[in-house]
């Protein structure tokens, strides 16, 4: 699986638009981006995921390049419920024994 | 839907102890896997199963066994516990291999 590079923390503010890099310039044709957060001491969260297509869901907005090389995922009116690590993950879709590398994330703070 | 389970939420072993943690889905899901996280660390794959009667060794397989008798239910064994299986560990599904995973809420154990 390809590896991704996101900034190690960022801050937002309550109701504001938040939005979170990630570089993966070897991404191959096949990885799809994926996205969780793990809000502390909880199970990881999916978010959402998509391959060259912009996606919405009711979570959030995710932006992929036309290059593939790097994707935003946007929360649109972040609340401090949404303060969180985010991983940024890509990977072939349907591997099984190569599960999801959780690297380092971003961790996303929403202050009031 | 209840989606994934574990139990307990918190252990506490001493060294050599056997334990099994339990996690059960609702949502005939047939990809089941095990992670442990670490303090600081992302997640790291121990074992998973494609399906009833099919298992797999993940990442970190050692001093652990699985079985998967059901679609719903996929515990995990610890033969012996150690000080440095002291750990959170999750458990997720998903609809199809390799697919979206959903977690559950975690088992904190603590190996003395």
């Amino acid at each position: 699986d390809a590896k991704t590079t996101q900034p190690t923390s960022m801050d937002c503010a309550e109701g504001r638009a938040a939005n979170l890099p990630c570089n993966h310039s070897t991404i191959s044709g096949n990885e799809y981006v994926y996205w969780y957060r793990q809000i502390h001491s909880q199970g990881p969260q999916y978010i959402i995921h998509g391959l060259k297509n912009n996606e919405t869901n009711e979570m959030a907005s995710l932006i992929i390049t036309e290059d593939r090389k790097s994707s935003t995922l946007i929360l649109p009116h972040a609340t401090l419920r949404d303060t969180a690590v985010y991983y940024c993950i890509v990977r072939v879709r349907g591997n099984a024994g190569n599960m999801l590398t959780f690297g380092g994330g971003t961790r996303l703070m929403v202050k009031p | 839907n209840a989606g994934v389970t574990q139990t307990p939420k918190f252990q506490v072993l001493k060294t050599g102890q056997s334990m099994t943690l339990q996690c059960a889905q609702d949502m005939n899901h047939e990809y089941m896997s095990w992670y442990r996280q670490d303090p600081g660390m992302g997640l790291r794959l121990i074992h998973y199963s494609v399906g009833a009667g099919i298992t797999d060794q993940g990442e970190v397989p050692n001093g652990y066994n699985v079985s998967r008798s059901t679609t719903e239910d996929f515990p995990l064994r610890l033969l012996s516990a150690a000080p440095s299986q002291t750990s959170v560990y999750f458990c997720a599904s998903s609809f199809g291999v390799g697919n979206e995973q959903y977690f559950g809420p975690g088992t904190r154990l603590t190996v003395t």
